[in-house]
């Protein structure tokens, strides 16, 4: 099946200091991906939508010049987290959407990146 | 845009018996309707999911069932176990190469106990 990696799976950074987040689909090209983030015991939520080739797409209340995102190429997008400080501290999430079966589009998820600013 | 609501937020029932997680969704226009399963500082793992052009779908132990009239969908575990112990969540969205973004109900805590 389908396989989406992220890289690091664990990311422990000072505060004002600035991470990357590599999403990428191991065997299946991606036109689309999305960033989620979750906060403990709480559900997934989605911050941006990532298109190839063009800027992502933010969703209300999400800072685009904090949580910079890039879809260079169809198997790769990367987050930024610029200037981090502690309340970014949570578990980020990417997924990609990809065709099965020739025919059928599925999303697909990676295994998250915790990160925690001190 | 969608709005999903999950229902219960917590659930604890005894090893063999059955488990059900309702949702609601808001946006007639979505077709595609997942659950899955999150451990404890993992990602979220799809266990089955369902299109709007299906009423019902099972995977052994576990069935998915659509009402898209009734704009809602539900998750049924049989003979649940005690690593069925987990946080559910259910999804919707629109399913296409565009794709829009699922979006997710708050989830549910599952625990079985022996």
């Amino acid at each position: 099946g389908a396989v989406v990696s992220q890289h690091p799976s664990r990311v422990i950074c000072k505060s004002g200091t600035s991470v990357k987040i590599e999403c990428r689909s191991l065997d299946f090209q991606a036109t689309t991906m999305f960033w989620y983030r979750q906060f403990p015991k709480q559900s997934l939520m989605l911050m941006a939508t990532s298109n190839e080739g063009s800027k992502a797409t933010y969703e209300q209340g999400v800072e685009k010049d904090k949580f910079l995102i890039n879809h260079a190429s169809l198997t790769l997008s990367t987050l930024t987290v610029t200037s981090a400080h502690p309340e970014d501290s949570s578990f980020y999430i990417c997924s990609a959407i990809g065709v099965t079966s020739g025919v059928t589009y599925e999303q697909y998820f990676g295994p998250g990146t915790r990160l925690t600013v001190t | 845009g969608e709005n999903v609501e999950q229902h219960p937020s917590t659930l604890s029932v005894q090893e063999g018996d059955s488990a059900v997680i309702k949702c609601t969704y808001s946006d007639s226009a979505s077709n595609y309707f997942p659950w899955y399963k999150q451990e404890l500082g993992k990602g979220p793992q799809l266990i089955i999911d369902i299109r709007s052009n299906v009423g019902e779908k099972k995977d052994q132990r576990i069935a998915v069932t659509l009402n898209k009239t009734a704009k809602h969908f539900s998750l049924h575990i049989t003979e649940t176990q005690p690593e069925d112990s987990a946080v559910y969540f259910c999804a919707a969205s629109l399913l296409n190469q565009a794709g829009t973004a699922l979006i997710f109900g708050k989830g549910t805590t599952l625990s079985v106990s022996s």
